[in-house]
């Protein structure tokens, strides 16, 4: 079955630090994405990429980067985290026809 | 406004009874539709995709669509506690491989 993995599973984060969330697939899809999950507002999209070293901009990408750098890794990054950005955060690998969600990471930013 | 508006916001059924979904666009390049079900501390998952008109059948569940009025619709028959959960419609378009998400519908199916 298709797999994605994503650490931390928790995390604690200060005001003004420094996050990086980890994805990892092994479904060799070309295609991932970094969304976040809000009660209310479902799943938005952040960041995604159409295979290594590519990323590009999804519908809320303010305040947050993506590394590519291999087909199986995607990183999301939070330079400088803000309460606002306490969230459920979702990865995803797809092909033409469904994308494969992790568990997901719990972020709190204090 | 979302472009992926889905309806109602949560759900009651008795097991055993049929637990209907709405989701409606507001972007007529959306051409293909999935709806997913989350499970409480789980990631989505996918239930169905449909990308012509009319209805399509997998087990228990329907899915329908009318792209003309852009409408796309989720029926759960004979619904079972463990359909319990959150389902979201998702759509794209042709261009790209950027999907949109509606709010989501909580189901609870009562026992």
């Amino acid at each position: 079955e298709a797999a994605v993995t994503q650490s931390p599973r928790n995390k604690v984060a200060v005001t003004g630090g420094k996050v990086t969330l980890s994805c990892n697939q092994t479904n060799n899809h070309n295609n991932m994405y970094w969304y976040r999950q809000d009660t209310g507002h479902g799943l938005r999209l952040i960041h995604y990429s159409y295979g290594a070293g590519s990323t590009e901009k999804g519908d809320i990408p303010d305040g947050y980067k993506a590394s590519r750098p291999s087909q199986e890794n995607f990183s999301l990054i939070l330079e400088l985290a803000t309460p606002s950005q306490t969230s459920v955060y979702f990865c995803a690998s797809g092909d033409r026809e469904e994308q494969y969600f992790g568990p997901g990471t719990r972020l709190t930013v204090l | 406004q979302q472009k992926v508006q889905q309806s109602p916001e949560s759900l009651s059924v008795p097991e055993g009874g049929m637990a209907s979904l709405n989701c409606t666009s507001s972007d007529r390049n959306f051409q293909y539709f999935w709806w997913y079900r989350q499970h409480s501390g789980e990631g989505p998952k996918a239930l169905m995709s449909i990308f012509s008109d009319g209805d399509k059948k997998e087990g228990r569940f329907t899915a329908h669509l009318n792209k003309a009025s852009l409408h796309v619709s989720l029926h759960i028959r004979d619904s079972q506690p463990s359909d319990s959960a959150l389902y979201f419609c998702a759509a794209r378009d042709t261009g790209n491989y950027k999907y949109v998400f509606g709010a989501g519908t909580r189901l609870k199916v009562i026992a």
